[in-house]
């Protein structure tokens, strides 16, 4: 149980194109989501915060326009990355929250998104 | 504000060797606790948790954690490693009365490199 799957596993866009990203919790209802960005030989680092049916709340330093998340179900939020540009090339990963869970996250097998 | 310090960027062992991973963190509130691993090109899973009860943790592939509030660590041991264990281990924090503003604060990570 309790699995998450994101879609696409990569991704190669040109720069300037728009790239959304689906993470979908398969067995499990998710009153929040969360999405996460890792560089190479990094941490994760908190994007945002996406709850069903609200706005997300972005963390300090990442652009709201240009990373935009919907969570429009309890078992699907969205990601895309509009106008990316080579340094949006990244590993992005999404976790989802289990509705009235201990804090646990189960996470997605991330997306690789190289920008050219 | 929550804190997690992974102190070992990079731990080298050969294989069947014991191995510790450490963990400590900064809280003012009671906290829960996680072990995250990473294979390369893959999302994250969980290795184990603490929320409450016994200190003593048992989770997948043989790993253990042991809470220890006073010294406010959370160390991930295994007694034996085996190759397949090569990979990135994170630590991670949730304030367990941080209401609406919960997240992961994450270490890190540390790098297992098991040889033979």
């Amino acid at each position: 149980g309790a699995v998450v799957s994101q879609h696409p596993s990569w991704v190669i866009c040109k720069s300037g194109t728009s790239v959304k990203i689906e993470c979908r919790s398969l067995d499990f209802q998710a009153t929040t989501m969360f999405w996460y960005r890792q560089f190479p030989k990094q941490s994760l680092m908190l994007m945002a915060t996406s709850n069903e049916g609200s706005k997300a709340t972005y963390e300090q330093g990442v652009e709201k326009d240009k990373f935009l998340i919907n969570h429009a179900s309890l078992t699907l939020s969205t990601l895309t990355v509009t106008s990316a540009h080579p340094e949006d090339s990244s590993f992005y990963i999404c976790s989802a929250r289990q509705t009235g869970g201990s804090g646990e996250q189960y996470f997605g097998p991330g997306t690789r998104l190289t920008v050219t | 504000a929550q804190s997690v310090t992974q102190l070992d960027s990079q731990v080298p062992v050969f294989e069947e060797a014991p191995v510790e991973l450490r963990c400590n963190y900064s809280s003012s509130v009671s906290v829960y606790l996680f072990w995250y691993v990473q294979y390369p090109n893959q999302g994250l899973q969980l290795l184990l948790k603490y929320l409450s009860g016994s200190t003593l943790v048992k989770g997948i592939n043989g790993f253990e954690a042991e809470f220890n509030k006073s010294q406010t660590s959370f160390h991930l041991r295994k007694p034996s490693v085996h190759i397949s264990d090569t990979a990135e281990y994170f630590c991670a924090v949730w304030a367990s009365n941080a209401g609406n503003n919960r997240k992961l604060i994450w270490g890190l990570g540390t790098s297992l490199a098991v040889n033979p």
